[in-house]
Parts: structure tokens; sequence; C-alpha cells
């Protein structure tokens, strides 16, 4: 069963701005991760933001996390082109964290 | 360093036919994954490896589907018979650590479309 429930499904923006993406889960969990899918592509690990931070930052990307919602959030500033993609959250449980459980996914595409 | 490495990148059978995908880690990483991404939706977990052992396998749909990692590096994901309902990106992934932050490397995957 998948845990995370990203939102929104799809984002359209234009190049420059910035993009927002939501992710809910249901249980207790040891870190949350991002990652990235270019199309026909594999993932690409982004951050890993662990339960007891509540904010990461690498680069242009902004990653929080609200254990008492159950809640994460990815914030991609300045968004290029090449930012178009599919994003998942991936919670790993605190029992047997090395297992990570994905969500849908958004899918992302900046417009020029 | 180079990646995880997967093969074939895609394959069409007919449904009933058997197929096997195939998988390389990246050089010395204990956990190997494979997972089942249906168009559309994200990664499912198949089965984990830690060395050549099974850690999971709950989500395996173990009357068709069969995974080994021999020797503890390469591994083959095995399809027999396929179902319609298999035509999916099969990727595998890699993981260095053995605890509790993992980030895992992912591979190009092999899409499999079944007639």
């Amino acid at each position: 069963s998948q845990q995370g429930e990203e939102d929104p499904q799809a984002l359209s923006i234009q190049e420059g701005e910035n993009a927002t993406m939501n992710c809910s889960y249901k249980t207790s969990i040891n870190n949350l991760q991002w990652y990235r899918q270019n199309s026909g592509r594999g993932l690409v690990h982004l951050i890993l933001i662990r339960s007891n931070e509540r904010e990461k930052h690498s680069g242009r990307l902004r990653v929080t996390l609200d254990t008492s919602k159950k809640s994460s959030s990815l914030l991609i500033t300045a968004s290029r082109a090449a930012d178009t993609a599919s994003y998942f959250c991936a919670t790993a449980p605190i029992q047997g964290a090395q297992k990570l459980v994905f969500g849908q996914g958004t899918r992302l595409t900046i417009n020029p | 360093e180079a990646g995880v490495a997967q093969s074939p990148r895609y394959k069409i059978i007919e449904k009933r036919q058997s197929v096997a995908f195939w998988c390389n880690p990246i050089s010395g990483h204990a956990t190997l994954y494979w997972y089942q991404q249906i168009l559309g939706q994200g990664p499912k977990l198949l089965i984990q490896f830690q060395n050549n052992g099974v850690v999971d396998d709950s989500q395996l749909p173990k009357d068709r589907f069969s995974a080994e990692r021999l020797k503890g590096v390469d591994s083959t994901l095995k399809i027999q018979p396929a179902k319609l309902e298999d035509s999916a990106v099969y990727l595998c992934a890699s993981s260095p650590l053995v605890g509790p932050y993992n980030e895992q490397f992912f591979g190009p995957g092999t899409r499999l479309t079944v007639l």
C-alpha cells in the first residue's frame, strides 16, 4: 500500500516561479525523502529529512516536515525548465526504516 | 562511480509468457530492492534483499514472481506466467547503508509491456 499522498497531482508554472508540493502520510516515520523522476528514467534522490528535523535546505530545494500533522512540503525556488519531472515523497517507517513507501507523485511542468 | 545497471530496458511479451530482468547494483551496496511502478503511480516495493538474504517480500506475488540475489551482488526478477496487469516499469535500487537513514540509488528501469 502507498502511504504518502502528494498534492497537487499535477502542477504547471512559469519558469522562474516557485513550485510547492505537499505530501501527507499516515503512520509514524523514521525519515521522509523526496525523489525526482524524469520521463522514462529512474528516480534520483533529492533530500532526506529526519523525523526530529523541521526544515532542510539543499540548493534551490527547501523541505519542511510537520510530524504532528504528518505532512511535508517540497519547495523549489526559481524553477527551471530542467525541473520538469515527477516528484515523489517516500516515507521510511520507524520499524524497518530501510524500507521506503512511495506516494503517487506530483507531475511538475515548467513552462518557458 | 558506476550507477545501478538494469537490462533489458524494454521488453514486450504476450500474456502467459515468462520474462526475467537483471540488476547489477552499485559496487559494495549491501541492500538491493525491486520495485514495480505502474503508469501514473509511485513505485511499490516488491522485494528487498540484504546481501543475499530476503528482508521483505510481503508484496511480491509469489505465485508468479520470483527473485534471487546470488552471491549478494547481481539480482534477477522473474515473472512466470505474465498477466496483462504486470505491464509496468520494474525498478531496481541499491543502498549502501545498514542503518536507519537510507538513500536509495535507482537504475533506469525495465519497461515491460504484456499483450
